[in-house]
């Protein structure tokens, strides 16, 4: 399948503090890439989806000022977590979609936050 | 997008295939079923997906019921490597379509 990777695998960061997190799809063209999170023991969350070029669409209850998402083009997605705090401790996965195949979504291996 | 309904957890003896059920009773015509699995601590891998007939890849088999109102993931040969949870999810194409997903099923393989 289709490969998305993921930058960094894992960070910790003091609370008050801003990280960004970026996804990449290596060797296919995504128009629309999708966030999720993750707590321990539970299912994963979606919280947007963003589109080449234009604005992000939130999910219900996703703050849209505190988790900042740009899609400047079409193999690249970055998340930015504006001033973390401990309870954005969480596992994020990205995925992006291939439009060029039968729109199978894949995603990346996720990256770990832990927030001080 | 419909939602599914699957077993909390099963358990398969390594090397016999597992049967993954998945209700999905309120899928609407343009809706496929696709199905991932998530190995703890790693991002969700693809397996299958289907309309309404059935699939079969390198991975597994899908089976959908002819009503399509509940399908079934067959791993063929399960290994110790197959634990995982696995998620059945309905989605249409196109832009609009979202991958939301519920609790999936808890697959031990056990030796």
């Amino acid at each position: 399948g289709a490969v998305v990777s993921q930058h960094p695998s894992r960070v910790i960061c003091k609370s008050g503090t801003s990280v960004k997190i970026e996804c990449r799809s290596l060797d296919f063209q995504a128009t629309t890439m999708f966030w999720y999170r993750q707590f321990p023991k539970k299912s994963l969350m979606l919280m947007a989806t963003s589109n080449e070029g234009s604005k992000a669409t939130y999910e219900q209850g996703v703050e849209k000022d505190k988790f900042l998402i740009n899609h400047a083009s079409l193999t690249l997605s970055t998340l930015t977590v504006t001033s973390a705090h401990p309870e954005d401790s969480s596992f994020y996965i990205c995925s992006a979609r291939d439009l060029a195949g039968q729109e199978t979504q894949y995603f990346g291996p996720g990256t770990r936050l832990l927030v001080l | 997008d419909a939602k599914t309904t699957q077993p909390t957890s099963m358990d398969c003896a390594e090397g016999r295939a597992a049967n993954l059920p998945c209700n999905h009773s309120t899928i609407s015509g343009n809706e496929y079923v696709y199905w991932y699995r998530q190995i703890h601590s790693q991002g969700p891998q693809y397996i299958i997906h289907g309309l309404k007939n059935n699939e079969t890849n390198e991975m597994a088999s899908l089976i959908i019921t002819e009503d399509r109102k509940s399908s079934t993931l067959i791993l063929p040969h399960a290994t110790l490597r197959d634990t995982a949870v696995y998620y059945c999810i309905v989605r249409t194409r196109g832009q609009g379509g979202k991958l939301i997903f519920g609790q999936g099923t808890e697959l031990s393989v056990k030796p």
